[in-house]
């Protein structure tokens, strides 16, 4: 049984450059969702898609990073011209959409550091 | 907008002592309530859920939680604690089934002493 796997689990760039996580979700599920989280806090809500398409975008969620999830299965988000801020661990979810009470499975999370 | 309030950052209990993690939420609707415990260097792992029925809801690894809506509550609770059970434990609140966007308190970090 294959749980949410994230690539990579940690990141160090430079203020200024791109850069792009994947997240792998459980292979049936048609939900995914993208989570920040900064230390001391609990995870905030970026985006989540159902299939391809892009359902809902926090308003956390600047102009600098974007979602994808192209053919419904693996998704990538991409942070661009990077900032000390974006400094955080972001986290991948998935669920099965189903007419009962589901949960959302987390990956173990890329850590990114921005220098 | 919903919310969730954790009012306990850190907690520290001995271990076979009680434990009980304070939870109070906001949210228009009817509520679908979780609890997510996270150890150091792991991912989130969902601990129980709550929707209807019961307001006593059983967990794994022993925990419980119980929902009162009149105290817009639902905390946490284990009679017996183990050393095992330190981590970061977080409260959450959704929409539709589980399937939107979850709104997370602060967490409360739990340490357990000998």
């Amino acid at each position: 049984d294959t749980g949410v796997s994230q690539d990579p689990r940690h990141k160090i760039t430079k203020r200024g450059q791109n850069v792009t996580f994947r997240c792998d979700p459980i292979s049936e599920h048609n939900r995914l969702y993208w989570y920040r989280q900064t230390l001391g806090q609990g995870p905030e809500f970026l985006t989540y898609f159902q299939n391809e398409a892009q359902l809902e975008k926090s308003r956390l969620l600047s102009d600098r990073f974007s979602a994808e999830r192209p053919k419904g299965s693996f998704s990538t988000l991409e942070i661009q011209r990077t900032e000390q801020g974006d400094s955080a661990m972001y986290l991948c979810a998935s669920s099965l959409v189903s007419p009962a009470l589901n949960e959302q499975f987390f990956g173990p999370g890329t850590r990114l550091t921005v220098l | 907008a919903q919310s969730v309030t954790q009012p306990d950052i850190h907690i520290t209990v001995s271990e076979g002592a009680s434990l009980e993690l304070r939870c109070n939420y906001s949210y228009g609707a009817t509520p679908y309530l979780f609890w997510y415990v996270q150890s150091p260097g792991q991912g989130l792992q969902l601990l129980l859920k709550y929707f209807s029925g019961d307001t006593l809801v059983q967990g794994i690894k022993g925990f419980e939680a119980e929902f009162k809506r009149s105290q817009s509550s639902f905390n946490l609770r284990k009679p017996s604690v183990h050393w095992s059970d330190a981590a970061e434990y977080f409260c959450a609140v959704g929409g539709d089934f589980g399937n939107e966007k979850l709104t997370f308190g602060t967490g409360t970090r739990l340490t357990i002493i000998p």
